[in-house]
């Protein structure tokens, strides 16, 4: 298995376009979670499912965010239209069982100008 | 919000030393976990402590737990420059939710 993998590793976009981060996440997993890495703020949780279902969203900034799993095997994370205090690492990470680790993926660093 | 808050924010000690780093948390939890980050990557797990245990050891890696005053450290020891690295406790929080909320850190550097 090669672990979670998120995709790109890098993006950098202008304000206002639309930003899709992609996670596949490790197989035989039953949770997802998407976190957001920062100097500030640390890592916050924006939002987790399980088994495919979104569980609690409550960590989502704003309307702007959203996000869906339309199976077991992909995630996306999407931010429309993109603003630059959205300029973050966004970390896709999963769980093979309740009271388990995270697997993490390596992240994708957002930038945006 | 943060639950657990880590102390110090930042360490640095040479190569052979032990370092200790503490976690403080606000509320009831299931289990307390550390994880370490290194620049430019994801966060791995390193070790976790469930609410009714007092310590774990893991190779160079020694954790206490005391639910008493809601506080975790973790020890490691005789440290290497490859230590270097951040490093988060991560608590799950009583209630079946399987949120993890996340410390800020401690960034240790081991000098050669």
């Amino acid at each position: 298995d090669a672990g979670v993998i998120q995709s790109p590793r890098h993006e950098v976009t202008e304000m206002g376009q639309e930003v899709t981060l992609r996670c596949k996440p490790i197989s035989g997993h039953n949770s997802l979670f998407w976190y957001r890495q920062t100097m500030m703020r640390g890592l916050e949780l924006l939002i987790y499912f399980n088994n495919n279902v979104p569980i609690d969203d409550s960590g989502m900034p704003e309307d702007r965010f959203s996000a869906k799993m339309p199976n077991a095997s992909f995630s996306t994370l999407k931010i429309q239209p993109s603003e630059p205090r959205d300029s973050a690492v966004y970390f896709c990470a999963t769980t093979t069982a309740p009271d388990s680790p995270l697997h993490f993926g390596n992240g994708t660093r957002l930038t945006v100008t | 919000s943060q639950q657990g808050e880590e102390d110090p924010q930042a360490l640095s000690i040479q190569e052979g030393e032990n370092a200790t780093m503490n976690c403080s948390y606000k509320t009831s939890i299931n289990n307390l976990q550390w994880y370490r980050q290194n620049s430019g990557r994801g966060l791995v797990h390193l070790i976790l402590i469930r609410s009714n245990e007092r310590e774990k050891h893991s190779g160079r890696l020694r954790v206490t737990l005391d639910t008493s005053k809601k506080s975790s450290s973790l020890l490691i020891t005789a440290s290497r420059a490859a230590d270097t690295a951040s490093y988060f406790c991560a608590t799950e929080p009583q209630g079946g939710s399987e949120k993890l909320v996340f410390g800020k850190g401690t960034k240790l550097t081991v000098n050669p």
